[in-house]
């Protein structure tokens, strides 16, 4: 199957500082999406992004499909961006499963 | 904003016993989905349902898990006779179309089994 990396597996910032967040996966796809886990162990739908540049707030997110990988990038990081980011990608009828990475762990400090 | 809901937050049962977690997806989406999470690990795919049908199940879906919608709104994740290792994080996700295929998850079922 698919598989799907993440670096870097951990990050700790201060409290305003950017940070970029890679996922690579190892064929092509349909559709990626980037989550954030929430220490209450929610996932929060960040971007739905198969190909192209999105941005919401502080956060971008960045998929070149043609080379398969996606960025997800963080400005002036606050406190609450702490938690756990997954990338997941779908291969397949648009219907399929996702596929998850390990995700990456970001600590934001004060 | 439609949300996907998912109860009990938290399950603790006994090994053996029967559990059965409940998702209401959001209501104009077609396709269904249970994933789960073991404590520390990624989150990995269990099943996809789509017009009253499995669509898709993964090596981890054994005779152990099933799957309904008994009605219009509910769909229901069944763990027949729960073991240890079944303790995770379950996720409920749905999707509209296939179209704009993104996928939306509940705030998922910690299920600890003891």
């Amino acid at each position: 199957g698919i598989q799907v990396e993440q670096s870097p597996p951990d990050l700790i910032l201060q409290e305003g500082a950017n940070s970029t967040l890679r996922c690579n996966f190892s064929d092509s796809v349909n559709n990626l999406q980037w989550f954030h886990q929430n220490p209450w162990g929610q996932l929060i739908n960040l971007f739905y992004i198969p190909s192209g540049t999105k941005q919401n707030g502080r956060l971008s997110a960045t998929t070149v499909a043609t080379e398969r990988y996606s960025l997800l990038y963080i400005s002036s990081s606050q406190t609450t961006d702490s938690g756990v980011y997954f990338c997941a990608v779908v291969r397949g009828g648009a219907n399929s499963k996702l596929t998850f990475g390990k995700g990456i762990t970001l600590s934001v400090r004060p | 904003e439609p949300e996907v809901t998912q109860t009990p937050s938290h399950q603790v049962t006994q090994m053996g016993q029967e559990v059965i977690l409940r998702c209401v997806p959001i209501s104009n989406h077609l396709y269904f989905y249970w994933y789960r999470q073991i404590l520390g690990q990624k989150v990995e795919f269990l099943v996809s349902f789509y017009n009253n049908e499995i669509s898709e199940k993964s090596e981890i879906f054994d005779d152990q898990f099933s799957v309904e919608r008994p009605d219009g709104s509910n769909f229901t994740l069944k763990i027949r006779s729960t073991k240890l290792e079944d303790s995770a994080m379950y996720f409920c996700a749905s999707l509209e179309n296939t179209i704009v295929d993104e996928q939306f998850f509940g705030p998922g079922t910690r299920l600890t089994v003891l």
